[in-house]
């Protein structure tokens, strides 16, 4: 069974740091492209980072980019977001996402439950 | 990054009622379109990928069409567990970027 546990959610004060974590299982981990995807209360789904499967290759939403680094330790299955700079506008649930990449089809199967982030004073 | 938009971004029916939400990319991006369903509390579920293919385990009552840069998410007969927010999802370049939503609530 496939499972993306994330963790490491909480509240922060403006300008401070947060450090998001998942736990991977159940899949190629080291294979997969993975994504941070989160959601505003009430809001849509919005891409925030992706990472390539070796590490190597990452990219971020402009409202992240500078703030925000993506990175992941395939030894332990394990993807990670290190949250600076944050803003109010931040807050929002983070989901951990896994893409399939396979046979020219591209699309995210596997989304972990989210973890909240709160930026406030 | 190409932009996704969506309409309507609600919509009130019935059950048994057939619904189309359709989703129009900023350019062309071949088939390369994606659909899920998010309900209240829960994450986002993979429906539809390629514009055409239903995810294992998604009921047939489900498809999905493309007309160049516009693509369909249809319910032949609305469900009552259908009722949640369906949003789309480029994924011909990165970022895979996601439509703004649509809501399906009850009439």
């Amino acid at each position: 069974e496939v499972q993306l546990v994330e963790f490491g959610g909480g509240l922060a004060q403006p300008g401070g740091s947060l450090r998001l974590s998942c736990a991977a299982s159940g899949l190629t981990f080291s294979e997969d492209w993975m994504h941070w995807v989160r959601q505003a209360p009430g809001k849509g789904l919005v891409w925030v980072a992706q990472i390539s499967p070796d590490g190597t290759d990452t990219n971020y939403a402009d409202s992240v980019e500078g703030r925000f680094t993506i990175s992941r330790d395939n030894t332990k299955n394990t993807l990670h977001l290190q949250m600076d700079s944050l803003r109010a506008e931040d807050t929002a649930l983070y989901y951990c996402v896994r893409e399939v990449t396979a046979m020219r089809t591209y699309y995210f199967d596997y989304w972990g439950q989210g973890t909240l982030v709160t930026v406030s004073s | 990054d190409i932009q996704m938009t969506q309409s309507p971004s609600s919509l009130s029916a019935s059950v048994g009622d057939r619904v189309t939400i359709t989703c129009r990319a900023s350019q062309s991006i071949s088939t390369y379109l994606n659909w899920y369903q998010q309900k209240p509390g829960k994450a986002p579920r993979l429906l539809i990928y390629a514009t055409f293919k239903l995810q294992s385990g998604v009921p047939s009552r489900f498809s999905g069409s493309e007309s160049g840069t516009d693509f369909t998410l249809t319910i032949s007969s609305l469900q009552p567990e259908d009722f949640a927010t369906y949003y789309c999802q480029q994924s011909y370049s990165r970022p895979r970027t996601f439509g703004p939503g649509t809501k399906v609530d009850i009439k």
